[in-house]
């Protein structure tokens, strides 16, 4: 079954320590996004790549890094620097249905920082 | 950047209901969506929608990009459309791959 998979569901992390984000696509999409999601509120995005090895940044890019050497892969890194981590992280890919970009979502990944 | 609004925020109904959510967006715009998340997180794509209507069983949903404004419409309402209802929005001068998120209506459906 083609889908997005996201991992780990479920990750805690100590202060100052960089976690990395995994997430995989098997429906042959071009672009791939992460989101954040904090409680009550909607999704904003950090980064999204169109193409392999090319990406840019979103609405809240500081303290986050990705890579995107593969077509399926959009890895994302939360580094320390990112003051306030605990969230609900969700990747989405895309395809030009229409000439337009309609977003299919992975289950996403809950991070917490003690 | 444009500008989502969202109603209701909350919404309580009794099994077998129907509903109306709407979506408000300040700028033009060429890509419009909206997604169901349910209450473990899981975001459903419902319907690409940047005019006109379409329906999906008992989902139906309306823009009128001229008004600048989109309706959600449940019948019928399951215990199981309970969760959070997103409208997206994308366009209006912006790069078509950036959608942006309304603060989403929370819905409970009551047995």
């Amino acid at each position: 079954d083609g889908g997005i998979t996201q991992s780990p569901k479920y990750l805690f992390r100590k202060e100052g320590q960089n976690v990395t984000l995994s997430c995989e696509q098997n429906l042959n999409h071009d672009a791939m996004y992460w989101y954040r999601q904090d409680p009550g509120q909607g999704l904003r995005l950090i980064y999204y790549s169109q193409i392999v090895n090319d990406f840019q940044k979103g609405d809240i890019a500081e303290g986050y890094s990705v890579s995107r050497e593969k077509k399926e892969s959009f890895p994302l890194t939360v580094t320390s620097a990112q003051k306030n981590p605990t969230a609900f992280y969700l990747c989405a890919s895309s395809s030009r249905t229409f000439g337009a970009n309609v977003l299919t979502f992975g289950a996403g990944s809950r991070l917490t920082v003690l | 950047g444009i500008q989502v609004e969202q109603s209701p925020p909350d919404l309580i109904l009794q099994e077998g209901a129907n509903s109306t959510l709407r979506c408000n967006f300040s700028d033009s715009v060429n890509n419009l969506q909206w997604f169901h998340q349910n209450p473990w997180g899981q975001l459903i794509n419902l319907f690409y929608i940047p005019s006109g209507t379409k329906q999906n069983g008992r989902l139906s949903a309306t823009t009128v990009a001229t008004e600048r404004y989109s309706l959600l419409y449940i019948s019928s309402s399951q215990t199981t459309d309970s969760g959070v209802y997103f409208c997206a929005v994308g366009g209006g001068g912006g790069a078509t791959n950036k959608l942006i998120f309304g603060t989403g209506t929370l819905l409970a459906v009551q047995p």
